[in-house]
């Protein structure tokens, strides 16, 4: 029972390219969701799916979209990526009682 | 806007003593209250969740919970120095959109 796995774990862009950060969960939860975390601005909701099939924007989706691949996986993808996107991203998902878990998260640097 | 607020700390407690951690929330609908531990360069882990107005304990941890002054707390008893991390409180609706963090608080238990 791996929890929430994400991939990569590090990632260098330049200003422009584009990457999937791949999301996958093993705990057969239907929600699933996508933060970013930033020094001084805490941990933000980016994009949610409350269950496969459906996705919804939380605070701070500009510049990103998501795909629910399936009910286990989740990813989320920058077109174009800005040096505004440097962050650490992570990837949760949610049991009945509302609790997330979080992967390992995704630290991504783009120049 | 849904805002979760905490003392950025640090906060320094003895070895053995109580630690006190405090939050409060702005969204008087909420439904569901979470502590979350964050170590540096970890993803955040889930130690505390509670629902209703009281006091929650589980082991060295005792969260409370009071609606109508919008207020969450968290009391680590026997502070240990593995007790050092960042804290965040979060707090969501019923469903399942996402949590919404408070920026965290810094506690550094001191041998």
């Amino acid at each position: 029972n791996a929890g929430v796995t994400q991939t990569p774990k590090f990632q260098v862009l330049k200003t422009g390219q584009s990457m999937t950060l791949q999301c996958a969960q093993d705990m057969n939860h239907n929600s699933m969701y996508w933060y970013r975390q930033d020094p001084g601005m805490g941990l933000r909701l980016i994009y949610y799916s409350a269950s496969e099939g459906t996705t919804d924007k939380g605070e701070v989706p500009n510049g990103y979209n998501v795909s629910r691949l399936n009910k286990r996986e989740f990813s989320l993808r920058l077109e174009s990526a800005a040096p505004s996107q440097t962050s650490v991203y992570f990837c949760a998902s949610r049991t009945g009682l509302n609790e997330q878990f979080f992967g390992p998260g995704t630290r991504l640097t783009v120049l | 806007q849904k805002e979760v607020e905490q003392n950025s700390g640090p906060l320094s407690v003895p070895e053995g003593a109580i630690a006190s951690l405090n939050c409060t929330y702005s969204d008087r609908v909420s439904q569901s209250f979470f502590w979350y531990r964050q170590y540096s360069g970890k993803s955040p882990e889930l130690i505390m969740s509670i629902y209703s107005n009281g006091d929650k304990e589980d082991g060295r941890f005792t969260a409370q919970l009071n609606k109508a002054s919008q207020y969450v707390s968290l009391l680590i008893r026997d502070s240990q120095p593995s007790d050092s991390a960042t804290y965040l409180c979060a707090v969501g609706p019923g469903g399942a959109d996402g949590l919404t963090f408070g920026k965290g608080t810094h506690l550094i238990i001191q041998p």
